[in-house]
């Protein structure tokens, strides 16, 4: 079965770190772009940033930049999302997405992990 | 960046209407435009790429269509089980861009 099991949310205090994973199973992971999203409460789908199959080529969003770091371990067939400086504005539902093969789309989706940001 | 504006923001419909949401592009994606569908509490799933391919599993109820900067997700009959909210996302360039989602609840 093809999934995708985020990990690593929880409470921190504003400008804080977390350490976001995302382990996949049922495809060969490294055969595949990967991406984060999120989803503050209440709110719309807001793309985080991507990897590419190798690590070689890494994209973010404005608002993560300097922040945030995505990574991956194809032989451990993880995704990673290294977040620093926290900020409020950060609290949401963070998922793991695979970008599919000629899809450019996201076909498999991980069921998100809580990130809340508070003092 | 490519700004996605989804309309209407939420619909009331019933059981078995014919339901159209849009979705423009501020610059052109060509095809590349997908549909997602998100229930309460869940992940979103991916219904429509490129356009208007079907993504596997998906009823055949569910429509897309358009080019460019305009398009259409098209329920031809809801079913109980469709009512949700619904975003696309241009996948065009990146930062790869969601609309702010359309809700479709029970009239």
């Amino acid at each position: 079965e093809v999934q995708l099991v985020e990990s690593g949310g929880g409470l921190v205090q504003p400008g804080g770190s977390l350490r976001l994973s995302c382990a996949v199973s049922g495809f060969t992971f490294s055969n595949y772009w990967m991406s984060w999203v999120r989803q503050a409460p209440g709110k719309g789908l807001e793309w985080v940033a991507c990897i590419k199959q190798d690590g070689s080529e890494k994209y973010y969003v404005d608002s993560v930049k300097g922040r945030f770091t995505i990574s991956r371990d194809n032989a451990k067939s993880s995704l990673y999302l290294q977040m620093n400086s926290l900020r409020a504005e950060d609290t949401a539902v963070y998922y793991c997405a695979r970008e599919g093969q000629w899809l450019d789309a996201f076909d498999i989706w991980g069921q998100g992990t809580m990130v809340t940001v508070s003092s | 960046d490519i700004q996605m504006t989804q309309s209407p923001s939420s619909l009331s419909a019933s059981v078995g209407d014919r339901v159209t949401i849009t979705c423009r592009a501020s610059q052109n994606v060509n095809r590349y435009l997908n549909w997602y569908q998100q229930k309460p509490g869940k992940a979103p799933k991916l219904l429509i790429y490129t356009a208007s391919s079907l993504q596997s599993g998906v009823p055949s109820r569910f429509s897309g269509s358009g080019s460019g900067t305009d398009f259409t997700l098209t329920i031809s009959s809801l079913q109980p089980e469709d009512f949700a909210t619904y975003y696309c996302q241009q996948s065009s360039i990146t930062p790869r861009t969601f609309g702010q989602g359309t809700t479709v609840d029970t009239k």
